[in-house]
């Protein structure tokens, strides 16, 4: 037990359906990230939040969108997705974003499937 | 561009010793971080390097090299349930972490 959850764990959705990812922190931490981890390649990083504003976006399809309305919290939306999309969204946590070298606590992921 | 590379896979024994290297190019260095990750898991934190040197903690030990852009993880005593993916990643110029594609290692009875 890290001290991120998410919900759900599994998800299996098809291209037209609109579903969301959560991630809670009970950690105390400021900054929050949404990670892409597909089979045999690096974790992506696809968004970053640092006291609820967004301050990294590495070009994101829009078919996800982000949303963090406190620091504890932290939304992944989905919509109209594609078979490629199907991988493990991991979200994490750290205490401060800039400035230091701070470790990043993760979830446990959403394993997703898009049909 | 930057890039961190690890061995795919590796198979090891139990009770005996592995060591699993990673090499890395990056704009600027703040630290090498590994964490390790069960299948279906979280990955989560195993050692932080920023100075050069060894840092030891219980069976588990960091190498780092900043002048050869090179760390490895020693795992001794290894058991069974070291089985997982260890994931090496360099915090860069920006405090984004750069990330290895993982090192599956397999241990056998």
């Amino acid at each position: 037990e890290t001290g991120v959850t998410q919900t759900p764990r599994h998800l299996v959705m098809g291209m037209t359906n609109k579903k969301s990812l959560k991630c809670e922190q009970h950690l105390g931490h400021n900054a929050m990230y949404w990670y892409k981890q597909s089979a045999k390649k690096p974790l992506e990083l696809m968004f970053v939040y640092n006291f609820k504003e967004q301050t990294e976006n590495n070009s994101v399809p829009s078919r996800f969108s982000p949303e963090c309305p406190n620091s504890s919290h932290l939304f992944l939306h989905l919509h109209t997705l594609q078979p490629e999309d199907s991988a493990l969204y991991l979200c994490a946590s750290s205490q401060v974003l800039a400035g230091d070298a701070d470790t990043q606590y993760f979830g446990p992921g959403t394993r997703l499937t898009v049909l | 561009g930057q890039n961190i590379d690890q061995p795919t896979e590796m198979t090891a024994t139990e009770g005996a010793i592995v060591q699993i290297n990673c090499t890395y190019q990056t704009s600027g260095f703040n630290g090498l971080f590994w964490y390790q990750q069960h299948a279906g898991e979280a990955p989560t934190f195993l050692s932080y390097n920023v100075l050069d040197g060894l840092e030891e903690k219980g069976r588990f030990s960091s190498f780092l090299s900043r002048s050869k852009g090179y760390s490895y993880l020693l795992l001794k005593e290894l058991q069974m349930k070291d089985s997982a993916s260890y994931l090496c990643a360099v915090m860069d110029s920006n405090y984004q972490l750069i990330w290895g594609a993982g090192t599956k290692l397999i241990i056998k009875p």
